[in-house]
């Protein structure tokens, strides 16, 4: 069984169109992520998110949504796509408290054309 | 963020020990380090954790300097399939107990 799943794995999309990539853990985690790594390979948090807070890095722009259906799913929505947004995105979680690691996903590769 | 500082690339010969060091200076009592590892297309992978005391698993072993302020990741015996990008982080709870990823060190493995 995947712990963390992330679908689709490729998305290939137009620019100005809105698209979903969804993610689900099956580890009984309270929390879950997304990063974003760019072309430079660098890994940098978007979103954290439990069933009390959301935590967003002020950075990423507000085209970007996370929704979370319930405690074992983070959905990530893209509004508006742009050239800039293609990357790879991943899905992990944890359980809260900084003495726990981070189980991520497999990642969706998302191209902006 | 608790910052950490690695070195960008680092080569071993398969089948020796490796020696990935990791500065985090303005670590604070509270923090804990994690290393991670991610091989090429895939999503990062837990590898270690550690507060103080020096910690070993199936995977690898992590010392901790005394004062805190360095790690050293030790893989026993490095194969192939441990060329990856290795990442030391701290994770705090002042940063909403976030992992903040650096640039981390980029292992090649020589057979």
């Amino acid at each position: 069984d995947t712990a963390v799943s992330q679908t689709p794995k490729y998305l290939v999309t137009q620019m100005g169109n809105d698209k979903s990539i969804k993610c689900e853990q099956n580890l009984g985690h309270d929390t879950m992520y997304w990063y974003k790594q760019d072309s430079k390979k660098f890994l940098k948090i978007m979103f954290s998110y439990n069933n009390k807070e959301l935590i967003i890095n002020e950075t990423v722009p507000n085209r970007f949504s996370p929704k979370s259906p319930d405690k074992a799913h983070l959905n990530l929505h893209i509004n508006s796509l742009e050239l800039g947004d293609s990357a790879v995105y991943f899905c992990a979680s944890s359980r809260q408290g900084i003495n726990y690691g981070y189980t991520f996903g497999s990642g969706t590769r998302l191209t902006v054309v | 963020d608790a910052k950490t500082t690695q070195p960008n690339s680092m080569e071993s010969n398969e089948e020796e020990p490796v020696h990935l060091p990791c500065n985090h200076s303005t670590i604070s009592g509270t923090d804990y380090i994690h290393w991670y590892r991610q091989l090429p297309s895939q999503g990062p992978e837990y590898v270690i954790h550690g507060l103080t005391s020096n910690v070993n698993n199936r995977m690898a072993s992590l010392a901790i300097a005394e004062d805190r302020k360095s790690s050293t990741l030790i893989l026993h015996r490095a194969t192939l399939r441990d060329a990856a990008v290795y990442y030391c982080i701290l994770r705090a709870s002042n940063t909403g107990n976030q992992f903040y990823f650096g640039t981390g060190t980029s292992l090649t493995v020589i057979p």
